[in-house]
C-alpha cells in the first residue's frame, strides 16, 4: 500500500526565515511525486511534479528535490503571503490515483 | 494555463434532496477526471475517478448509488449527491488529468455542501 507522511504538520516561521518541509514515501514504482498549496476553503494549487531521484525544481522562493525515499519543498525566505498548506501526493506506476499526505500547515509571521 | 471550474462553489439544501456539482475543464481536453472529499484539516479523500465515456470507478466505502458521477465529455464531468443527509456536508473536490500524457491533476476550487 502506497503511504504519504508529511512533517511537520505545523510550521511557524518569521518572515524571512528559511526552511524545509518534508515528504516521505513508500509507493509500489513511483510514476510521480506532486507538490501542491492549498489555501483554505479554496483546492489545491499545483506547484511541482518531481520524476526521479536527484530531480530539483524551483519556483520563485520555493524548491522542491526528491530523493528515492523522500522529497522536500524548501522555502527560501518566506513572505507571509506564503501562508498555506502544503500538499504531499504520489502516484504509483500501475495506478490512475493520487495518495496524499496530511499536509504541513504553514504560518509566516510578518 | 490548465484551469479546472466548478460550479456551485456553495449549496445550502435540505436533507433528502439531490444536488448536482459540474467540474469543468476550461482550456484543456480531461480523459480523466476525480472527485475528491476533505474534511476541515484533512487531507483530500479520493472518492472515485472517471473517465470519459465510461462507468467511474468507486473507492472502497463510497456508496455509487448516492453519488452519481456523468463524464459525458472531455471537459465535464458532474457529481450528483442524491438524497443527501447532513453527514454529507463536506467540501467536495475535482480534478483533472490532461490527455497529454503528463501526469500533473489540476484541481478545481471546491465546492461546500451544507445539507440541514
Amino acid at each position: 500500500e502506497d503511504q504519504v507522511t508529511q512533517s511537520p504538520e505545523a510550521l511557524r516561521l518569521q518572515e524571512g526565515e528559511s526552511s524545509s518541509l518534508n515528504c516521505s514515501y513508500t509507493v509500489s514504482g513511483l510514476r510521480g511525486l506532486f507538490w501542491y498549496r492549498q489555501d483554505p476553503g479554496k483546492g489545491p494549487e499545483f506547484l511541482f511534479t518531481l520524476y526521479s531521484a536527484g530531480e530539483e525544481k524551483e519556483k520563485e522562493r520555493l524548491k522542491a528535490t526528491l530523493t528515492k525515499k523522500e522529497s522536500f519543498l524548501h522555502i527560501t525566505a518566506p513572505k507571509p503571503e506564503d501562508s498555506a498548506t502544503y500538499l504531499c501526493a504520489v502516484q504509483a506506476t500501475i495506478s490512475n490515483m493520487l495518495t496524499f499526505g496530511g499536509g504541513t500547515r504553514l504560518m509566516v509571521k510578518p | 494555463g490548465a484551469v479546472v471550474s466548478q460550479h456551485p462553489s456553495r449549496v445550502i439544501c435540505k436533507s433528502g434532496t439531490s444536488v448536482k456539482i459540474e467540474c469543468r475543464s476550461l482550456d484543456f481536453q480531461a480523459t480523466t477526471m476525480f472527485w475528491y472529499r476533505q474534511f476541515p484539516k484533512q487531507s483530500l479523500m479520493l472518492m472515485a475517478t472517471s473517465n470519459e465515456g465510461s462507468k467511474a470507478t468507486y473507492e472502497q466505502g463510497v456508496e455509487k448509488d448516492k453519488f452519481l458521477i456523468n463524464h459525458a465529455s472531455l471537459t465535464l464531468s458532474t457529481l450528483t449527491v442524491t438524497s443527501a443527509h447532513p453527514e454529507d456536508s463536506s467540501f467536495y473536490i475535482c480534478s483533472a488529468r490532461t490527455t497529454s500524457g503528463s501526469y500533473e491533476q489540476y484541481f478545481g476550487p471546491g465546492t461546500r455542501l451544507t445539507v440541514t
